[in-house]
């Protein structure tokens, strides 16, 4: 249980264009999920908070107009990058919290396996 | 937010206990553990949770101490597929909360 997918897996796209990347909670639904950015070598850093039905948080610093997240459904969130550059190359990664698969029954995050983006 | 404290980087040989610990010095009273391994190109995979005292799953365990400022995961006989990069996370649970990575542990496990 609690698995949590992640489309595409990787994306090559053109300077100017916008990219859409998906998250979805296979088995469960989840209230409250989290987008990251890793750039190499580099942990994880918090994006936005995306909560269903409700307008994301965003963390210090990230544009929410470059990084526009829906949160329509309990078991899909999108995130997607208008207008990319090169600079946003990066690895993207999604979360969902629920309390499956937590022996300690706390709500737990559980991740996405990421989606690769090459901005040429 | 708790911020957490790790050591950058562990090598081990194959076979051998790995102990990983974490400083969370400003630990909140319902803040929670959670220990995560991440490796390359993939999202972090969920390794074991606690909040006090000791944790065993079918992978690792964790142990806290009483004043739970610091927590150490424990991987019995390590092999080569568990050389990855190890987060220890400190965060609430509960809907709405947010978690912030540290540096994390890069584990590598030669033969």
């Amino acid at each position: 249980g609690a698995v949590v997918s992640q489309h595409p897996s990787w994306v090559i796209c053109k300077s100017g264009t916008s990219v859409k990347i998906e998250c979805r909670s296979l088995d469960f639904q989840a209230t409250t999920m989290f987008w990251y950015r890793q750039f190499p070598k580099q942990s994880l850093m918090l994006m936005a908070t995306s909560n269903e039905g409700s307008k994301a948080t965003y963390e210090q610093g990230v544009e929410k107009d470059k990084f526009l997240i829906n949160h329509a459904s309990l078991t899909l969130s999108t995130l997607t990058v208008t207008s990319a550059h090169p600079e946003d190359s990066s690895f993207y990664i999604c979360s969902a919290t629920t309390t499956s698969g937590s022996s300690a029954g706390r709500e737990t995050q559980y991740f996405g396996p990421g989606t690769r983006l090459l901005v040429l | 937010l708790a911020k957490t404290t790790q050591p950058i980087s562990m090598d081990s040989y194959e076979g051998q206990e790995v102990n990983i610990t974490c400083s969370h010095n400003n630990i909140a009273t319902n803040d929670y553990i959670t220990w995560y391994q991440q490796f390359p190109s993939q999202g972090p995979r969920f390794i074991i949770q606690g909040y006090k005292t000791k944790v065993t799953n079918e992978v690792a365990s964790l142990f806290i101490p009483a004043d739970r400022k610091s927590s150490t995961l424990s991987l019995p006989r390590v092999s080569l597929s568990d050389t990855a990069v190890y987060y220890c996370l400190v965060s609430a649970g509960g809907g709405g909360f947010k978690t912030i990575f540290g540096a994390g542990t890069r584990l590598f496990v030669k033969a």
